[in-house]
């Protein structure tokens, strides 16, 4: 079975400009997150789908970063335009979502490491 | 909101001594997730702990969650160079699924 996949795996760009991320998670995980990790912290959660509807993204600073999960499948997470502190892994995950008051089990894609110079 | 610490946040130990973890929480949980993440890697789930006092094992990681269901600790007996990695407890945020992760323990082993 396939993992979470992430792509590009790095990323290197220059201050102001824009960035995308993409992930696809693994078959039938109805659940979809958005992690940055910085160097030597734990993943912070920017944001969760179930299927296409954003649940919590409370944590994504929305002046500069969007996301979206138009099909309920792929997702996008996206940065305009990048600053130096934007520097970081950015983190995909996904859960099957059996809901029902649980916690999921996450598995993490490789991430994309992003250098913002 | 829900925050979970960690302790140490570095542990360096020789080949075949014992390591411990502490996840401590500001607030009840209703459960616990662990991750392994190796150097330059992603990640990835060990295990889940729901039951207060509950104690789960997985050949040399040893898992508790405490009784008030506010600690956690993972030990790991005679330590291995594959263990070494970033240890990170994981507890729900306001909804279940909202993870909040300490900031690990970072793991190094001296052969």
């Amino acid at each position: 079975e396939a993992g979470v996949v992430q792509s590009p795996r790095y990323k290197i760009i220059e201050k102001k400009q824009p960035v995308a991320f993409w992930c696809n998670p693994i078959s039938g995980h109805n659940t979809l997150y958005w992690y940055l990790q910085n160097l030597g912290q734990g993943p912070e959660l920017l944001i969760r789908y179930e299927n296409e509807e954003a649940v919590d993204d409370s944590q994504l600073p929305k002046d500069r970063f969007s996301a979206e999960r138009l099909k309920g499948v792929d997702s996008t997470l996206k940065i305009q335009p990048a600053e130096l502190g934007d520097s970081a892994v950015y983190l995909c995950a996904s859960s099957l979502g059996v809901g029902g008051g649980y916690t999921d089990t996450q598995y993490f894609g490789p991430g994309t490491r992003l250098t913002v110079l | 909101g829900q925050q979970v610490m960690q302790i140490p946040q570095y542990q360096h130990v020789q080949e075949g001594e014992d390591f411990t973890t502490y996840c401590n929480s500001s607030t009840t949980l209703s459960n616990i997730q662990w991750y392994k993440q190796r150097p330059g890697g992603h990640p990835v789930f060990l295990i889940q702990l729901v039951k207060s006092g509950e104690v789960k094992k997985q050949k040399r990681l040893t898992f508790q969650f405490g009784e008030a269901k506010k600690n956690s600790s993972l030990h790991i007996t005679a330590t291995q160079t594959t263990d070494v990695g970033t240890y990170f407890c994981a507890g729900p945020g306001f909804y279940n699924n909202d993870m909040r992760f300490g900031a690990g323990t970072r793991l190094t082993v001296k052969p």
